[in-house]
């Protein structure tokens, strides 16, 4: 069954600083892979995806991720944290039949000013 | 271009009601997707409706269904409802074809009492 892991709850991470938000997946064959985002009481927002080709996908909002198929990895990147970018960050894979997502717990990033 | 649009934004019920939620896709998405994100327990697929049809659906009771409008909207019914159906439930759009994005709404906050 495809699923995804992510094995941290919280990040914390001072503003201007690097961010990296962990996922692990296991999939069979070639996977899909997505970032979402979500605010406080909202919906998910779409940060990014990887379907193939480039191992460093980029995104919304100046996030990126990096494919990593021998570590079975998709870790969410951002070069200098904003202390907006506070929010519950969702990795997902989708099940095997159709565009339906499984997401992983969800990690909460923490940027402090 | 309007997202996807989830109405109403909460609703309270009493335990054994019934409740109707209601979504909009984007124009153009043909997939609906709903997902229940209940405290604790991250977010749960539970359907998914193409053209009009169910393709497919989470592990969640038969008193959790839906349908498929011809203009593509979604109605998500829960019967009997139980303090636990008590979550933010989220819809969802896409284009059919595998690996494309999908668009989350803002979601509608159930709580039964």
């Amino acid at each position: 069954a495809q699923s995804v892991a992510q094995p941290e709850d919280q990040v914390n991470v001072a503003e201007g600083n690097p961010l990296t938000v962990k996922c692990t997946y296991s999939v069979s064959g070639n996977p899909y892979l997505f970032w979402y985002v979500q605010y406080p009481n909202r919906g998910l927002q779409f940060l990014l995806k990887y379907i193939t080709g480039d191992n460093l996908v980029k995104g919304s909002y100046g996030f990126e991720a990096e494919f990593n198929k021998s570590q079975t990895s998709f870790h969410l990147k951002k070069p200098s944290a904003l202390v907006s970018d506070s929010a519950l960050y969702f990795c997902a894979v989708p099940l095997v039949a159709g565009n339906m997502l499984t997401f992983g717990g969800g990690t909460r990033l923490m940027v402090k000013p | 271009e309007a997202g996807v649009t989830q109405s109403p934004t909460h609703l309270i019920k009493t335990r054994g009601q019934q409740a109707t939620l209601r979504c909009s896709p984007i124009s153009g998405h043909t997939s609906v997707y709903w997902y229940q994100q209940a405290l604790g327990l991250g977010l749960q697929f539970l359907l998914w409706y193409d053209e009009g049809e169910e393709r497919n659906r989470g592990n969640f009771p038969p008193r959790f269904s839906g349908r498929q409008f011809p203009n593509y909207s979604s109605e998500l019914n829960v019967n009997a409802l139980e303090l636990e159906d008590s979550a933010l439930y989220l819809c969802a759009s896409s284009l059919w074809q595998g690996g494309t994005e999908a668009f989350f709404g803002q979601g509608t906050r159930l709580t039964v009492v």
